[in-house]
């Protein structure tokens, strides 16, 4: 079935370094979503975007659309401890209505 | 609080027996969903439902069913557990915030129920 390729899987850098990480897909989406997940929660949606080329901040978070509508990166920005988790990318196609697609997911290590 | 909540947190039975995983949103929410997730962290959609629709991942073995006696709620249940069910099963319902053919819909989850089979 359609994958998203998330990359990188793992990072493990020093607190107060930029992270950046994205995702690419060789389907078109109309929706792109990035989730963090920290251990024994759930997913919790970060930031949404919904048009190519759209840019959008929450915090010291930035993301975005892709051009070419395949593809999506986040950015995270002068990183603490606490961003420790796992971020998910998450796709919608235009044709499989309410129905997300996840990418692999990125295991971020923050070292104080 | 408004939030998708999940009941039980931590779930462990023997292969054979049949569950139920219940999960409630009080957010206002038409759609709700579950996923799966692995041990690699993988996140797969199992069901998509609202009042008038079931969307079914053809992989997800007919032994799975989602049971939804209102709109608010969304159980899963799942007969003759096997061993190869133990994941943490993730609940999670949204709306749309961008109508039209091509709709967007932003989807909220619930905390997640570890499910041990052995």
């Amino acid at each position: 079935g359609q994958q998203l390729n998330q990359s990188p899987q793992s990072m493990f850098i020093q607190e107060g370094e930029d992270v950046s990480m994205n995702c690419t897909s060789s389907s078109i989406f109309n929706t792109w979503l990035w989730y963090k997940q920290d251990p024994g929660e759930g997913p919790v949606l970060l930031i949404a975007l919904y048009k190519a080329g759209e840019l959008t901040s929450n915090g010291r978070l930035t993301a975005q659309f892709g051009i070419t509508r395949k593809d999506s990166f986040l950015n995270i920005s002068a990183s603490i401890p606490s961003d420790v988790g796992i971020y998910f990318c998450a796709g919608q196609l235009n044709n499989a209505g309410n129905m997300l697609t996840f990418g692999g997911g990125t295991r971020l290590m923050v070292k104080p | 609080d408004t939030a998708v909540s999940q009941t039980p947190k931590y779930l462990v039975t023997q292969m054979g027996n049949d569950k139920s995983i219940k999960c409630e949103q009080n957010l206002g929410h038409d759609t709700m969903y579950w996923y799966k997730q692995d041990s690699k962290k993988f996140l797969k959609i199992m069901f998509s439902y609202n009042n008038k629709e079931l969307i079914i991942n053809e992989t997800v073995p007919n032994r799975f069913s989602p049971k939804s006696p209102d709109k608010a709620h969304l159980n899963l249940h799942i007969n003759s557990l096997e061993l190869g069910d133990s994941a943490v099963y993730f609940c999670a319902s949204s709306q749309v915030v961008r109508p039209g053919a091509f709709a967007s819909y932003e989807q909220y989850f619930g905390p997640g129920t570890r499910l041990t089979v052995t």
